[in-house]
């Protein structure tokens, strides 16, 4: 039970570039979350999923795309990378029972 | 709106007790808490749900004021482990769209 995984660990993009972070969970939530966290500050809900094929924007939409195909993936899409992007990326899954939130060890992207 | 938590900052000696505070402006249907240690993803302590309930985690305990839409962690006899960041999170009644508070950075000296 690898519980929440995301790849890669660290990337570094330049301005205009695009990629995708990948966010994979094995304990079969239903809900799933993006996060971003900038230096020394709190998390923000980039966008979250109720289900497979069920996604919706949270606080701070813009610059990102996400698919949920599968309840496993969830992935998050970054076009034409700005430097404002740079932070860490935290992606969750919520179990449907107890609400805790369980974290993947997340993704430090820079944008140069 | 994003709950506001209250002390931002906070410095204890081992065995102290600290409290946290955590306030919404908007109807909460259950607060949790999480504690994140520096370059580590946060990692869940425990939910409050509506009805004022208290719980525990060891010497950590919290309580949730629903009337008042705040919640506070209670640490006691602080230990080193202690040290981090911490975060109330909230999602508003009939939404999934999940927002974590300000973050309160402790720490905790030998």
């Amino acid at each position: 039970n690898a519980g929440v995984t995301q790849t890669p660990k660290f990337r570094i993009l330049k301005i205009g570039q695009s990629m995708t972070l990948q966010c994979a969970q094995d304990m079969n939530h239903n809900y799933m979350y993006w996060y971003r966290q900038d230096p020394g500050m709190g998390l923000k809900l980039i966008y979250y999923s109720v289900g497979a094929g069920i996604t919706d924007k949270g606080e701070v939409p813009n610059g990102y795309n996400v698919s949920r195909s599968t309840t496993e993936d969830f992935p998050l899409r970054l076009e034409l990378a700005a430097p404002s992007q740079t932070s860490v990326y935290f992606c969750a899954s919520r179990t449907d029972s107890t609400d805790t939130q369980y974290f993947g060890p997340g993704t430090r992207l820079t944008v140069l | 709106q994003q709950p506001v938590q209250s002390p931002q900052a906070v410095i204890l000696r081992e065995g102290e007790d600290a409290v946290i505070n955590c306030s919404s402006s908007k109807a909460l249907y259950s607060v949790h808490w999480y504690r994140q240690k520096h370059g580590e993803a946060p990692v869940f302590l425990m939910i409050l749900l509506k009805g004022g309930e208290q719980k525990g985690h060891e010497k950590i305990s919290a309580s949730f004021n629903e009337k008042k839409q705040q919640s506070s962690l209670y640490l006691t006899a602080s230990q080193l482990s202690y040290s981090g960041t911490y975060f109330c999170g909230t999602e508003p009644s009939g939404t999934y769209k999940y927002i974590f508070g300000t973050g309160t950075r402790l720490k905790v000296l030998a």
